[in-house]
């Protein structure tokens, strides 16, 4: 079925350097995506999104960058800080679908001083 | 600052209780969310609404129903709760971007 999954589980990453999440979708009609950080005990907050008809977007030290071709998507943190251990999540949202995003596993980031 | 409250946060409950999840939002948003998700796990989506009277079941089968008699509340309730319902249920909004507005979620624990 139709799915998005990341790559890798947990991320350890020290202080100071960039960390890259990559996520694989499996849906070409995919037009929409989201980065979201949740942190324990809260919801999911908002990082960066990015729309099919883009290739790259940057935010504030993030970039997320697309490409449909392989249907990767991945989010890049630029200069790691200990406030960016979270667990990361991709979604898409198929407006085929009715406007539902789907979420994949999320990727445990975890900053080493 | 969020728009969109859950209550409780926490809440233990003993097997066999109906229990009622609140969840208000104040940005006017037709569309909401419920999603279960276990620690660390992916979000699976349990019910969704487009407005006011509408409701829908979600990709993943819920023991739980919803209602939307006000655009800014959307409770989930649980007729019986059981062990197997102990998780966090996340609620959410979607804006005009497409995108999601999370609530910070309950933690339910059904002993």
């Amino acid at each position: 079925g139709e799915s998005v999954g990341l790559h890798l589980p947990t991320l350890s990453v020290q202080e100071g350097d960039n960390s890259i999440i990559n996520c694989a979708y499996s849906n070409s009609a995919s037009d929409y995506f989201i980065w979201y950080k949740q942190e324990s005990g809260k919801g999911p907050q908002f990082i960066i999104d990015i729309r099919s008809n883009m290739d790259k977007r940057q935010g504030q030290r993030v970039t997320v960058l697309l490409n449909k071709t392989v249907k990767h998507l991945s989010l890049q943190i630029a200069a790691t800080q200990p406030g960016d251990s979270a667990v990361y999540f991709c979604a898409e949202n198929i407006r085929s679908a009715g406007n539902k995003l789907t979420f994949g596993g999320g990727t445990r980031v975890l900053v080493k001083p | 600052e969020a728009d969109i409250y859950q209550t409780p946060r926490y809440l233990v409950i003993g097997t066999g209780k109906k229990i009622t999840l609140e969840c208000s939002q104040t940005m006017g948003h037709d569309k909401m969310y419920w999603y279960q998700q276990d620690p660390g796990m992916e979000l699976h989506l349990i019910h969704y609404s487009y407005g006011v009277n509408s409701t829908e079941k979600g990709d993943l089968s819920s023991e739980s129903t919803v209602s939307r008699i006000r655009t800014e509340h959307f409770p989930l309730t649980l007729e019986s709760a059981r062990p197997s319902h102990t998780s966090q249920y996340l609620c959410a909004t979607m804006n005009r971007g497409d995108g999601y507005t999370f609530g910070s979620g309950t933690r339910l624990t059904v002993v």
